[in-house]
């Protein structure tokens, strides 16, 4: 499996900062996701980080909100900006494996915002 | 993405056999099926996935009908450590811009002593 850290793991920020989430994939990853799970629900796909350009956002998100970069081949970083209450979830970076095509998932970091 | 249906939740004995359906009947001829389970607090885990033939690894083992509208995961001896979520996802089985995982509700699956 592809090996996918998260950084911080959680968190407990307050209202109105923001927070930069990183994601470190092992070289095999290709394609890189941001999901997002919020309290008792499923995941929901945020976007798609492209390496070198701008995001693909997925419908209810924006980049103002949640800017997303991919430098390099093998990290990315989320950041949620101006954080709610409402932005208390779990947030996920996802890669997928050339070769098999399958689709792997970090630790999730876990944000609370008070 | 083509949609699945799945029992909001089941119960197993430990040490039982686990058999999770999964609805698929508008499932592309291009689509595989996977699963995946999330335990409490973790990221999701692969499990297995399947085009139309029976699978099978070190974790479970996939049984997908010859029309291919429905599937079952068997996990053959469930233990509490399988307590989890379980999501079975339809999706073409590429690197294309566009063809990430999309998740319904899935199955919380409970290992009962």
């Amino acid at each position: 499996s592809a090996v996918i850290s998260q950084k911080p793991s959680r968190d407990i920020c307050q209202r109105g900062t923001s927070l930069t989430i990183q994601c470190q994939v092992d070289s095999q990853v290709t394609m890189m996701f941001w999901y997002r799970q919020q309290p008792g629900q499923s995941l929901t796909l945020i976007a798609t980080a492209n390496q070198g350009s701008e995001a693909t956002y997925e419908s209810g998100f924006v980049i103002d909100k949640f800017p997303i970069s991919r430098p390099n081949l093998t990290f990315s970083t989320l950041t949620v900006s101006n954080m709610s209450p409402e932005d208390s979830s779990i947030y996920l970076c996802s890669g997928v494996r050339g070769g098999t095509e399958t689709q792997y998932f970090g630790p999730g970091t876990r944000l609370l915002v008070l | 993405d083509a949609k699945t249906t799945q029992p909001p939740s089941m119960d197993c004995a430990e040490g039982r056999a686990a058999n999770l359906p999964c609805n698929h009947s508008t499932i592309s001829g291009n689509e595989y099926v996977y699963w995946y389970r999330q335990i409490h607090s973790q990221g999701p885990q692969y499990i297995i996935h399947g085009l139309k033939n029976n699978e099978t690894n070190e974790m479970a083992s996939l049984i997908i009908t010859e029309d291919r509208k429905s599937s079952t995961l068997i996990l053959p001896h469930a233990t509490l450590r399988d307590t989890a979520v379980y999501y079975c996802i339809v999706r073409v089985a590429s690197n294309n811009a566009g063809n990430m995982l999309t998740f319904g509700g899935g199955t919380r699956l409970m290992v009962k002593p």
